[in-house]
């Protein structure tokens, strides 16, 4: 069957604008992560949602980050007034309902210029 | 201090050797979890544990809960093999059962 799939492969924006990255979970999976890995940084956890709620936001570092799931499937993470800071690979996981093992999505390149 | 430590860091190897990586880790947690990121960075899932030890071909996975501690091991390594090898743990304290808590990874190469 189909893995995570994310979307766009690759971004380039200018600082300022918005992005959008799209993230499809595994069909069936009730849990979807997004974690963020920065150049010479490891990995580290943006949001969590079950279903089409998120019960934990700790991660995302500034109000400038949002995530909606809707349908308990498609997710979107959306970048307000990109900073260069934001560069990173984002990274997207479902599994079953946690603990379960996590399926990453190939990421999405972000490149703020 | 980091609540994931690995070591070593980097590690080079011949083919055909027995490689150990280590994982400690401070707080109390659900599941500890291997994963392999090969460049160009897709990350694969190894291992999810939360007791003993679990094997998958050449790799073998334990943990000590009561040391917080967990090893990955690569018998007859191969230039394959070569990749970062990162722990992570769900379900701190301090957080939910859900999100992981990454280590910074191991960088290995398998040389012929």
């Amino acid at each position: 069957g189909a893995g995570v799939s994310q979307s766009p492969s690759n971004k380039v924006t200018e600082k300022g604008k918005d992005v959008e990255l799209r993230c499809d979970p595994i069909s069936g999976h009730t849990a979807l992560y997004w974690y963020r890995q920065s150049l010479g940084q490891g990995l580290e956890f943006l949001i969590y949602f079950q279903g089409n709620s998120a019960p934990d936001k700790s991660g995302l570092p500034s109000d400038r980050f949002s995530a909606e799931r809707t349908g308990g499937s498609v997710s979107t993470l959306t970048i307000q007034r990109t900073q260069q800071e934001d560069s990173a690979v984002y990274l997207c996981a479902s599994s079953l309902v946690p603990p379960y093992e996590q399926y990453f999505g190939p990421g999405t390149r972000l490149t703020v210029t | 201090k980091n609540e994931v430590e690995q070591s070593p860091q980097n590690l080079t190897a011949q083919e055909g050797e027995f490689i150990t990586i280590n994982c400690s880790y401070s707080v109390g947690i659900s599941a500890l979890h291997w994963l392999q990121q090969h460049p160009g960075g897709g990350i694969v899932s190894l291992f999810m544990l939360s007791s003993g030890k679990k094997k998958h071909g050449r790799l073998i996975a334990t943990i000590n809960i009561q040391e917080k501690h967990s090893s990955l091991h690569i018998t007859a390594s191969h230039p394959r093999d070569s990749a970062v090898y990162i722990c992570a743990v769900s379900g701190s304290l301090t957080g939910t059962a859900s999100k992981l808590t990454f280590g910074t990874g191991t960088r290995l190469q398998v040389t012929l």
